[in-house]
Formats: structure tokens, C-alpha cells, sequence
């Protein structure tokens, strides 16, 4: 069974520039996460989907950050502009839905702002 | 909201030794707990889970984990650890009903096994 896809898995830019991270999530997965990894701290969640509709974002800057997932499949996150604070690893993870089913993780994507 | 506390941030052990991990939540409702893995260079992985029954689980490579109610914890054990557990290990907690399988994760451990 194919994984949570995301690519890039490394990206480096300059602050204010704009960066997009694209997942493709296990197929029939009706529930998408994007969760954030800061360097010695557990990923946070930023934004879930169920379907193509956002359930929760409560914790994603809106002021910079967007995300979308329009045919209820895969999904990107955009940040712009990007921030120091920004740098961490961004993870995909994907699930059937319901309180009780296990999400499955991509490997993320490294985003270093300099 | 839900938290959760790892208290040991780095644990350096030996071939052999036993490993114990600890974990805390914070939340006054019914909760889903699992354990996730972080192997050098791979992805998140799921160890082990805790939803309802036996609080006693087991997991995958001789994992084991103890819910335990009246102490808001659920650490994670191993009688013996081998070399190729060193990895990075995240203690995790969804809220029910409703969490929406949203997890709450700690700050993580990261284990060193020598040989």
C-alpha cells in the first residue's frame, strides 16, 4: 500500500519569499492533516480536512499561511510571505476518519528560512 | 484543550538494558493514547494505541504501554532494547468524541542505544 506523499522534502528560501508544499495522502483517506514540527517539539497541528472542508484551522497563522484541498484528495500549504520562525518540518498525514482511526504520516518536508 | 508531557527529553541506554519512556496527559475527558516513532530519517510511525479495554497494550517490536487512569499516564515500556530502537519516540493523545482523531502530541524523547 502506497504512503502519504509530499514533496519537496528539503526547501530553502529567504524570508518574505513565498514557499508551497504539496501531499498526496493514502487513497480513500477522507481525513488530511497538516501538522507543524518545530526543532525539539512534537508536530502541531495546523490545519485538518474531512473531504475537501476544513474541520479544524484554529491554530494556523491565516495571515500567512493557506491551505486547500479542492477535489477532496491531495493538498497544498502555502506560506507567504515566510518568516524566520517559519523554519520546521512541515508533515502530511492522512486518515479514514472518525475518532478512533489511526493517521499515517509522510516523511514532511524540511523548510529552512534564512 | 489536551497537553501532553514527556519528562525525559534524551535517555542513552545499552543492548539489553530495559526501557521505560513516561508519559502525561492533561485532559478531564476520554481520550484515544498512542505512541509514535521516529526512525533516523523516516517517517512518523505508529508503535502502539490505546482506545478502550485492557489497559495493557501491545505494540510492534516488543512495545508495550500501560494506560493508567487515576495518573493521567500511559508510558511506554520494553523489557530489552536492541540497538536499531534508537529513534526519536512522541507520546500522543485525541480527545473523544468529536477529536476528530486530531492529535495532541509531546515534546518527544530521543533514545540512544549502545551497544
Amino acid at each position: 500500500e502506497a504512503g502519504v506523499a509530499q514533496s519537496p522534502r528539503y526547501k530553502i528560501i529567504e524570508k518574505r519569499q513565498s514557499v508551497a508544499f504539496w501531499c498526496n495522502p493514502i487513497s480513500g483517506h477522507a481525513t488530511l492533516y497538516w501538522y507543524q514540527q518545530i526543532l525539539g517539539q512534537g508536530p502541531k497541528l495546523l490545519i485538518q480536512f474531512q473531504n475537501n472542508g476544513v474541520v479544524d484551522d484554529s491554530q494556523l497563522p491565516k495571515d500567512r499561511f493557506s491551505a486547500e484541498r479542492l477535489k477532496g484528495v491531495d493538498s497544498t500549504l502555502k506560506i507567504q510571505p515566510a518568516k524566520l520562525e517559519d523554519s520546521a518540518v512541515y508533515l502530511c498525514a492522512s486518515s479514514l476518519g472518525g475518532d478512533s482511526s489511526e493517521a499515517f504520516f509522510g516523511q514532511g518536508t524540511r523548510l529552512t528560512v534564512v | 484543550a489536551q497537553s501532553v508531557s514527556q519528562h525525559n527529553h534524551h535517555v542513552i541506554l545499552s543492548e539489553a538494558a530495559s526501557l521505560e519512556l513516561g508519559c502525561n496527559y492533561s485532559y478531564g475527558g476520554t481520550v484515544n493514547l498512542f505512541w509514535y516513532v521516529q526512525y533516523p530519517g523516516q517517517h512518523l510511525q505508529l508503535l502502539l494505541k490505546y482506545f478502550s479495554g485492557d489497559p495493557l497494550v501491545k505494540g510492534i517490536k516488543g512495545f508495550e504501554a500501560e494506560f493508567i487512569k487515576s495518573k493521567f499516564s500511559f508510558n511506554l515500556r520494553k523489557p530489552s532494547v536492541q540497538w536499531s530502537d534508537t529513534a526519536e519516540y512522541f507520546c500522543a493523545v485525541n480527545a473523544r468524541p468529536g477529536g476528530g482523531n486530531k492529535l495532541t502530541f509531546g515534546t518527544g524523547t530521543q533514545l540512544k542505544v549502545e551497544l
